[in-house]
């Protein structure tokens, strides 16, 4: 079946330390995104990619990386300098050929939390 | 530029009773309209959308939103609420020509479906 992975759903930070979080799809969409998710703000756009190799930051960049090798994937870094880190962290794809009518196909998310 | 707005932090209602969810939308231009479903610890799933047309869409679960142009709204709704409805609800929305801008999404919407 096609569709949007995350992994791992639950990760676990320490202080100082990065990590990486997961988003893989099958799809042959073009264009792959990464939000933030956090209670009563809704979704907030970190950076999205809409062709390999090219990525661009969203409304709140600061503290995250991100690289596009390959299509299918879009791994999101969260650094030592994201102050606040804890939140829903959800990818989403979406094809870009076509008349542009296409929502997007969300991953199920995962959940990072500092300890 | 594009927003959302999504009035209600909270909506209750009552098993049976119709259910209306409140979002109203700027952008430049003729948007491209969505409402997604969200459910606890999951990604967002898509109920419906609205391009060009009949200004009532009809979508998956039995809901259905009403587009107005006028008003800039597109208000999602359900004749008779199931508790299997209790989700969080987002609205999002693109402008018709904004090449690939990305979705702008409102805050979400909590909705009570109580027996």
């Amino acid at each position: 079946d096609g569709g949007i992975t995350q992994s791992p759903k639950y990760l676990f930070r320490k202080e100082g330390q990065n990590v990486t979080l997961s988003c893989e799809q099958n799809l042959n969409h073009d264009a792959m995104y990464w939000y933030r998710q956090d209670p009563g703000q809704g979704l907030r756009l970190i950076y999205y990619s809409q062709i390999v190799n090219d990525f661009q930051k969203g409304d709140i960049a600061e503290g995250y990386s991100v690289s596009r090798e390959k299509k299918e994937s879009f791994p999101l870094t969260v650094t030592s300098a994201q102050k606040n880190p804890t939140a829903f962290y959800l990818c989403a794809s979406t094809p870009l050929t076509g008349p542009g009518d296409y929502g997007y196909t969300f991953g199920s998310g995962t959940r990072l939390t500092v300890v | 530029a594009q927003s959302v707005a999504q009035p209600e932090d909270q909506v209750n209602v009552a098993e049976g009773n119709p259910l209306t969810v409140k979002c109203t939308y700027s952008v430049s231009g003729n948007p491209y309209l969505f409402w997604y479903v969200q459910y606890p610890n999951r990604g967002l799933q898509f109920l419906l959308k609205y391009i060009t047309g009949d200004n009532l869409v009809k979508g998956s679960y039995g809901f259905e939103a009403e587009f107005n142009k006028s008003q800039t709204s597109f208000h999602l709704k359900k004749p008779s609420a199931l508790v299997s409805d209790s989700a969080l609800y987002f609205c999002a929305v693109r402008a018709l020509n904004s090449g690939n801008t990305p979705l702008g999404f409102g805050k979400g919407t909590r909705l009570s479906v109580i027996a």
